[in-house]
């Protein structure tokens, strides 16, 4: 069975900080994906980014970093100089491949950043 | 524009009435889902569906069903709505597994 766990409930910055946001997953998939969503307080989810397990370079996109760890299956993701517009519950998810790919996602019960003026 | 668009947004209901919560989208996508979310759970799938007429139960099916008719729309039925329903509902679509996944605006369901 696959798994997500984002142990930290909540976190709490001001800005300027920078912030590191846990994942750790489960899978016994050899070949896998991984993605991050953002839900702003408008209620959607927002496509942040997918990480092939192939390949375990860190990615940077501004201020967005992921730094992808296959020996210890986790899948962090930090913010660099945080802004009250980070504000939001961050979630990780793990698509399902198994025998027969079903398109699920296997979500991580999200982490809500709250960064401080 | 590419898009997953969900009806309503907003429903508040009351235990027993039949309600259906539409889900189109305009991408060709093969495969579609359902999920709700709730505190502390995250997402969870309720149902899935790969193409035209091929749906299964995902990790929380009781209470719902759904229907792929058309490869675009992907309806989520509640044929009697219990309190413990109440939740935020998100439909999805994605072209394969592992691509990225597409999500409708959300429907807050109240059941009371």
């Amino acid at each position: 069975a696959q798994k997500v766990t984002q142990a930290q409930t909540e976190i709490s910055v001001v800005e300027k900080e920078d912030v590191t946001l846990d994942c750790v997953y489960e899978t016994r998939d050899t070949t896998y994906y991984l993605f991050w969503y953002k839900q702003p307080p408008s209620g959607e989810l927002v496509f942040l980014i997918r990480r092939n397990s192939f390949d375990e370079q860190n990615e940077i996109s501004g201020r967005y970093s992921w730094n992808f760890q296959k020996s210890t299956s986790s899948f962090n993701f930090t913010i660099t100089a945080s802004q009250v517009v980070d504000s939001a519950v961050y979630f990780c998810a793990l698509p399902y491949a198994g025998g027969t790919s079903y398109g699920k996602l296997t979500f991580g019960q999200g982490t809500i950043l709250t960064v401080h003026p | 524009e590419a898009q997953v668009t969900q009806n309503p947004r907003y429903l508040i209901t009351v235990t027993g009435k039949k309600l259906t919560v539409t889900c189109s989208q305009n991408m060709n996508h093969e495969y579609m889902s359902w999920y709700r979310q709730d505190p502390g759970l995250g997402l969870r799938q309720i149902y899935y569906s790969m193409n035209v007429e091929v749906t299964d139960k995902g990790d929380v099916p009781e209470g719902y069903k759904v229907s792929r008719k058309e490869k675009r729309n992907f309806p989520l039925i509640l044929e009697s709505p219990s309190p413990n329903q109440t939740s935020l509902y998100f439909c999805a679509s994605s072209s394969y597994s592992g691509s990225e996944a597409f999500f409708g605006q959300g429907t807050r369901l109240t059941v009371v």
